[in-house]
């Protein structure tokens, strides 16, 4: 069965701190890994990664996958109050007729205390 | 753009009752998924739109969930009867793109909270 998971499940640190944020992933024909925020209600999307070793960048978040370990993880520096969320990680899988199915971790609980 | 919304946003009915929750994609978005979320567990996958037809209903807990999507626009989710079990945050998301949408971004709407009492 399809597995990804998360860790820490929460996360408590003081504004301006930097946190990495994990994912690894056990799934049949990976195609991509996405991350989303969740504050209050729908999830947003931040990333989408599919190539290894390659970061992709917004602001003060960044990403990275790594294929060879089945895994990817969210930087976050000087972190913010406003960056308190829910941080969900999902994969979707390859080229089949149930391609587009996300499966999803539990989640990161990010605090940012002042 | 108005993003994907979703109604009723809270919703407590009693066990054995009939709940119709609604989800409106992004206009023009020919992909609509619908996940739930049990609490203290991972979000899942329920099914998956492709304009009208139904992709893939392989996460659909069991057959007092039907949903449907005339028309290829707004979809609706029906638990009929409902139960204990049933109760959790529902989200519907898209994404544009004919077919499967494989690289394109899912948006996801803010859920609608289901009790069942």
């Amino acid at each position: 069965e399809d597995k990804v998971v998360q860790s820490p499940l929460s996360l408590v640190v003081h504004e301006g701190d930097t946190v990495t944020l994990n994912c690894s992933y056990e799934v049949t024909n990976f195609r991509s890994l996405l991350w989303y925020k969740q504050e209050k209600k729908a999830p947003t999307f931040l990333f989408m990664l599919t190539s290894s070793g390659i970061e992709k960048k917004s602001g003060r978040l960044s990403s990275i996958l790594d294929k060879k370990e089945l895994s990817s993880i969210l930087n976050i520096t000087a972190t913010q109050t406003g960056d308190s969320a829910i941080y969900l990680c999902a994969v979707k899988k390859g080229y089949t007729g149930t391609a587009s199915k996300l499966t999803f971790g539990t989640g990161t609980r990010l605090q940012v205390t002042l | 753009e108005a993003g994907v919304t979703q109604f009723p946003s809270h919703s407590v009915i009693e066990k054995g009752q009939t709940v119709t929750l609604r989800c409106d994609p992004i206009s023009g978005h020919d992909n609509l998924y619908w996940y739930r979320r049990v609490m203290g567990k991972e979000i899942k996958f329920l099914l998956h739109f492709v304009k009208e037809s139904k992709q893939d209903e392989s996460g659909m807990p069991n057959n007092r969930f039907l949903a449907e999507r005339t028309g290829g626009t707004y979809s609706t989710l029906k638990v009929q009867p409902a139960e204990l079990e049933d109760s959790g945050v529902y989200f519907c998301a898209s994404s544009q793109g004919l077919g499967r949408g494989i690289n394109n971004e899912q948006f996801f709407g803010p859920g609608t909270r289901l009790t069942v009492l």
